[in-house]
């Protein structure tokens, strides 16, 4: 089993919707837990971290469920810009563990 | 304001050849990773290092041997390279913090034929 498996995708939304999508992680014992973003064929960049009282930056919206060991990532009012593949990450022992990340697609 | 470089970006290398990749970082991080990146499979941690001179391995490192004399550089390297090692390399480097950001290098595109 992958220690952190995503929703590859591919999310095919238009302007201006919202599209939300999981992660789930195997590690019970993960500390801590981010959204990277990752444009096609560049390096990953921190979208947000993660925390258990759920957090918002702008559009973005992430919560985090400990007991069902699960991170979701919710994107409002959808832009062009917005369209990336998104990575869920965990953080074990300073090892981050990725997963395969989920491709959303913001159509005109 | 550099960040995390990598050097090369771009490699061909034939079945057998040896080379390094280096990652360097101005950042004064403590910690630093080579992960590397095939189509489906997501980021896969090789090697990592949670200061100079120590090393420890991580998911996949058969194949590869890393080095960090240097706070500021991580090295990885490939002693007999095989197809199967074709990739995308990504090198990072955090704080020695779980919730602090990793930042990454730009990658460098492997292609072993």
């Amino acid at each position: 089993r992958k220690e952190v498996e995503q929703d590859p995708g591919p999310f095919n939304v238009p302007e201006g919707a919202t599209v939300a999508f999981n992660c789930t992680y195997s590690n019970s014992a993960s500390q801590s837990f981010f959204w990277y973003r990752q444009d096609c064929r560049k390096e990953p960049k921190l979208l947000m971290s993660v925390y258990s009282s759920g957090n918002e930056d702008g559009r973005f919206t992430a919560q985090l469920n400990r007991a069902s060991q699960y991170i979701s990532l919710l994107i409002r009012d959808s832009k062009l810009s917005d369209s990336a593949t998104y990575l869920c990450v965990v953080n074990f022992d300073y090892k981050l563990s990725f997963g395969a990340g989920t491709t959303v697609t913001v159509r005109a | 304001n550099a960040g995390v470089t990598q050097t090369p970006k771009f490699r061909v290398l034939k079945t057998g050849q040896s080379m390094t990749l280096l990652c360097a970082q101005d950042m004064n991080h403590e910690y630093m990773y080579w992960y590397r990146q095939d189509p489906g499979m997501g980021l896969r941690l090789i090697h990592y290092s949670v200061g100079e001179g120590t090393t420890a391995k991580g998911e996949v490192p058969d194949g590869y041997n890393v080095s960090r004399l240097k706070k500021q550089n991580f090295l990885l390297g490939l002693e007999s390279a095989a197809p199967s090692q074709t990739s995308v390399y990504f090198c990072a480097s955090s704080l020695a913090s779980l919730s602090t950001e990793a930042f990454f290098g730009q990658g460098t595109r492997l292609t072993v034929v």
